[in-house]
Parts: structure tokens; sequence; C-alpha cells
């Protein structure tokens, strides 16, 4: 089983669609969670980190589960420009960080 | 938000030879710096961790002799691909984690496209 995994999409919604991916994650011990955004042959780009108490960033939510070990990120009123990549980072010692392969979303007019 | 610069973007080279690429944190002072491999439409992997004063963690499967990681200061670290072959094509990044606030938030350089010919 892959340490992290998310489903690869793509999917494809309309603008305005609200969209909710998932990030599961197997080892217990993990103690930090982040979601990035990635375009085309770029970096990562931190979107936002997530806290056990879940936290909001404008059209953006994000939620983690301890007990069933997910993390998950809703975006509401999707853009054009939401279209990318969306990996979850789940960090457990040392600051290392284990990526996602990351969920492509493309939002469409 | 904390600013990292990689150097160069992207390169060229001819099998056999030796690319650095340079990762630099702008903006504040980074004691680990991390570096990733992407090959396309997979995920990021951890090379190494490269801290400051000290020898490089590498992670399994990645030989140490061939990416050899220097972290001289507490804002350069650097990466040189030795005797680079077509396969050591792929994206590289490097990430720093910034001392201030949450402090095993990453934050990464804009890449370097190898590309081996």
């Amino acid at each position: 089983r892959k340490e992290v995994e998310q489903d690869p999409g793509p999917f494809n919604v309309p603008e305005g669609a609200t969209v909710a991916f998932n990030c599961t994650y197997s080892n217990s011990a993990s103690q930090s969670f982040f979601w990035y955004r990635q375009d085309c042959r770029k970096e990562p780009k931190l979107l936002m980190s997530v806290y056990s108490s879940g936290n909001e960033d404008g059209r953006f939510t994000a939620q983690l589960n301890r007990a069933s070990q997910y993390i998950s990120l809703l975006i509401r009123d999707s853009k054009l420009s939401d279209s990318a990549t969306y990996l979850c980072a789940v960090g457990a010692a040392a600051s290392k960080l284990t990526f996602g392969t990351g969920t492509r979303l493309q939002v469409t007019l | 938000g904390a600013v990292v610069s990689q150097h160069p973007s992207w390169v060229i080279c001819k099998s056999g030879t030796s690319v650095k690429i340079e990762c630099r944190s702008l903006d504040f002072q980074a004691t680990t710096m991390f570096w990733y491999r992407q090959f396309p439409k997979q995920s990021l992997m951890l090379m190494a961790t490269s801290n400051e004063g000290s020898k490089a963690t590498y992670e399994q499967g990645v030989e140490k002799d061939k990416f050899l990681i220097n972290h001289a200061s507490l804002t350069l670290s650097t990466l040189t691909v030795t005797s680079a072959h077509p396969e050591d094509s792929s994206f590289y990044i490097c990430s720093a984690r910034e001392g201030r606030g949450r402090t095993d938030t990453q934050y990464f350089g804009p890449g370097t496209r190898l590309t081996v010919l």
C-alpha cells in the first residue's frame, strides 16, 4: 500500500461547481498535512495547511480525519483558473513530506 | 511567503557530463533543504534531505555518489548530478523549510528540467 494515495482523476467539472478530493495516508504517526497545487511543468505551490479542526481559505476548505486517516480538499464555485493538479503531502518525522501522485482537476466553461 | 530560487531552470547536456543545480532561500534561512525528482505524470519523490553543515541524508535507492549534495550555508544547497545519463532526465525540485511559524512548511523552488542526450 502506498504511503499517500490520491485518485489521479481527471475530475472534469463545469465552472461554478463544487468539487472535493480525498487523500488517504497509511502512517498513523503522521503529524502534518498539506495541500499543494501544481500547474503543468511548474513547481508545487502551497495551497493550505490542514489542521485538525479544519480550515477554510476563501473558496477552499481542508479537513483532516485522523480516525480514518484521510484529508480532504473542497473547492467551491470552481474557476477556470483552478484547473491544476492538487497534491496532498503528509509529514511524519524530521519534516520529511511524502506526496501523493496528485489529482488532476479540469474546470470547463 | 518565503521565496526559493533555483538555477538553472533548464539544462540540456550530453551523456557523461556533470550538472550542478543551485537552490537558494532568498528571504529566510533554511537549516534544512530537500531535493526531489519528478518524472512525467508521477509524484514528487524525495531524493535527499540536506542539512546545513552536515552530510545529506539520502532516501533508499538514491546513490549518494551520483547525486552529490552540498549545503554550505543557511541559504544555499547544491545538487550535482555526476556522469549524467538519459535516465537521469527529470524535473529536479528543491524545497526549503522555513523555521518561522509552522516549522514543517516547505516552500519549493521553480525546479530544474534536466535533459540528458
